[in-house]
């Protein structure tokens, strides 16, 4: 079982539809993340929140909209995507405080997104 | 900056045998190190890390990796594989100087025959 859960498993949209995706951790990290991941390549990271602000955005295309309500929750807003758009999103954590920020990351098992 | 090099994209192994995959990685400052396991339709599993102290690091299921920083390798290897230990594995590494970016190799897909 993961600590850090996804929701939905599988999503199917149009490219006009608006869908969130959501991650929930209970694990006291402050350190939030979206990956996405193309079949067989390693994950690519899109965004870091850290203490429930935007630590890092990789460029992101503006169809991606991150949004953490809380330190334990983390929302992926979806609106326009584009069929390359499909891809595995996983979410992370990590436990930034105390020496070392750089914690292990804890992975959650993904949404399996279909732009259609 | 950093970057990861996995030598082999795919290894295929007999139950029972035992099995290195191999991770070399390039960095001009201190940095992390870690092992992922992925299975089919799942996320990124922690198999190991090393951090500091022993380079020897025994992980999850049986595996261990060993931390040489002259060659600037971090081996994962496992004395005798199972048929459920197929999956991708990943290497990864963060510098320590306190980032929230972590480099993940291209990964090693490893196929356990019967």
């Amino acid at each position: 079982d993961t600590e850090v859960t996804q929701t939905p498993k599988h999503l199917v949209m149009g490219m006009t539809n608006k869908k969130s995706l959501k991650c929930e951790q209970h694990m006291g990290h402050r350190a939030m993340y979206w990956y996405k991941q193309k079949a067989k390549k390693p994950p690519e990271l899109m965004f870091v929140y850290s203490y429930e602000k935007l630590s890092i955005n990789e460029s992101v295309p503006s169809r991606f909209s991150p949004e953490c309500p809380n330190s334990s929750l983390l929302n992926l807003h979806l609106h326009a995507l584009q069929p390359e758009d499909s891809a595995l999103y996983l979410c992370a954590s990590s436990d930034p405080t105390g020496k070392r920020v750089n914690s292990p990351l804890h992975f959650g098992n993904g949404t399996r997104l279909t732009v259609t | 900056a950093q970057s990861v090099t996995q030598l082999d994209s795919h290894v295929s192994v007999s139950e029972g045998t035992p099995v290195l995959l191999r991770c070399n990685y390039s960095s001009s400052v201190s940095v992390y190190l870690f092992w992922y396991v992925q299975y089919p339709n799942q996320g990124l599993q922690l198999l190991l890390k090393y951090l500091s102290g022993s380079t020897l690091v025994k992980g999850i299921n049986g595996f261990e990796a060993e931390f040489n920083k002259s060659q600037t390798s971090f081996h994962l290897r496992k004395p005798s594989v199972h048929i459920s230990d197929t999956a991708e594995y990943f290497c990864a590494v963060t510098p320590t100087s306190g980032t929230y970016k972590y480099i993940f190799g291209t990964g090693t897909r490893l196929k356990v025959l019967a």
